[in-house]
Parts: C-alpha cells; sequence; structure tokens
C-alpha cells in the first residue's frame, strides 16, 4: 500500500525567510503533484513532476522529483504572506493508474 | 469552463437521515474520484469511476456509502443513514486520466461540508 508521509506538518515562518517542505512516498511511482489549499477552500494544482529529477519553478515555490529517493521536495523563498496555506504533495500509484494518495498536508504559515 | 460543480456547499442533518451529494465533473474528463477530508484523516479517495464505470471503492468507509455515475456529466455520493462521524467536507475531481495524457493533474470541486448532528 502506497503511503505519503510530509514534513513538516507545521510551519511557521517570517516573511522573507527561506524554508523546505519534503514529501516521502513508500513504493515506486514516477508521477508526484503538490496542490495547495486555503482554508475552507478547494485544492488547487501548483505543480506537476512526471520523472525523476524534475524541476518546477512558479514565483517563489520551486518543486523537485528525486524517484530513487522517494522524495520531493516544495521549496519557499523569500516566503510573503500570501503563500500562508496548506500544501498537499500527492503520489500516483504504480503505474499512472487513476489512483492518488495524497500526504497529510503541511500547513504554512507566514508571519510579517 | 465552470470547473468541477458541487452541491450542496453546506449540508446539516440529523443522525439516520438520508444524505446525497452530487458532482458535476469538467466536460470531457473521463475519471471522477470521491474525496472525504477531516482533520484526523486528512484527505482519503472514496471511490473512483473511469468512464463512468467504478474502478475502485475500497475506500468507502462502510455500506452505508454509496456512490454512482449514471452518466459523463453527473455522479452522487449517498450516505444512508448518516451518522456524526461522517461529518466532513467531501471534494469531488475530475481528469482526463486514463486518456494516455501526460498531465493528468486533478481538478477538484469546492466541496460539500457535511455537519451531520
Amino acid at each position: 500500500e502506497l503511503k505519503v508521509e510530509q514534513n513538516p506538518l507545521f510551519l511557521s515562518m517570517q516573511e522573507g525567510k527561506n524554508y523546505t517542505i519534503y514529501c516521502n512516498y513508500s513504493t515506486t511511482s514516477d508521477r508526484l503533484y503538490w496542490y495547495r489549499q486555503d482554508p475552507g477552500k478547494s485544492l488547487e494544482s501548483l505543480f506537476v513532476l512526471l520523472s525523476n529529477g524534475a524541476v518546477k519553478q512558479e514565483g517563489r515555490l520551486m518543486a523537485s522529483l528525486d524517484t530513487k529517493a522517494r522524495l520531493s521536495t516544495l521549496h519557499i523563498t523569500a516566503a510573503v504572506h500570501d503563500l500562508s496555506a496548506t500544501y498537499f504533495c500527492a503520489v500516483d500509484t504504480q503505474g499512472g493508474s487513476e489512483k492518488l494518495v495524497f500526504g497529510k498536508g503541511t500547513k504554512l504559515t507566514v508571519n510579517p | 469552463d465552470a470547473g468541477v460543480i458541487q452541491s450542496p456547499r453546506h449540508e446539516v442533518t440529523e443522525m439516520g437521515q438520508e444524505v446525497t451529494l452530487r458532482c458535476k465533473p469538467i466536460s470531457g474528463h473521463n475519471s471522477l474520484f470521491w474525496y472525504r477530508q477531516t482533520m484526523m484523516r486528512g484527505l482519503e479517495l472514496l471511490i473512483y469511476f473511469n468512464n463512468n464505470v467504478p474502478i475502485d471503492d475500497s475506500g468507502m468507509p462502510e455500506d452505508r456509502f454509496s456512490a454512482k455515475m449514471p452518466n459523463a456529466s453527473f455522479s452522487t455520493l449517498k450516505i444512508q443513514p448518516s451518522e456524526p462521524r461522517d461529518s466532513a467536507v467531501y471534494f469531488c475531481a475530475s481528469s482526463t486520466r486514463g486518456q494516455g495524457k501526460t498531465n493528468e493533474k486533478l481538478f477538484f470541486g469546492s466541496g460539500t461540508q457535511l455537519s451531520v448532528l
């Protein structure tokens, strides 16, 4: 059974600082997704990582995937308050089947 | 496109009552997913459909839960009878997964906040 673990689960940081969220998964997969959820809202897709070594960047967020280590990272550069949200990683089960298993999420709070 | 549409947005009901949640996927998407989100358990996949056929319902908690997809543009998730522990946010999502496309991310609806008293 595929398990997806994120850490930390809670992250409080100051504006302007850098930090990394980690996503580990337990079985082989070559597709990983990052989503953002604002309080009381739905999930919004941020990145889709489809191969080993994939790196995607948008604004202050950069995501990478290491399929050999079964690890993805979401790096935050010079955080701003607007980035406060819960971030989820999700992993495809083997073979690109339809099942997407989510981590428990990292609640990020960026303080002024 | 209007995105994935769920109704109702909020549902408050009493224990023992039947609850029906509705979802309209994005036109052209062939896969539909029902997720449940709680603080304790996070996002759990309940069931997913591909081309209107249920593929995996192993996440459905028990027989009180049932889901249908009578056509490509409509799905329901029914709980009968409902219990307080069913209180959660229920999300529907759709995608083009299984159509050989590489960027098969899920598009989520706004969710239904269910409270069972």
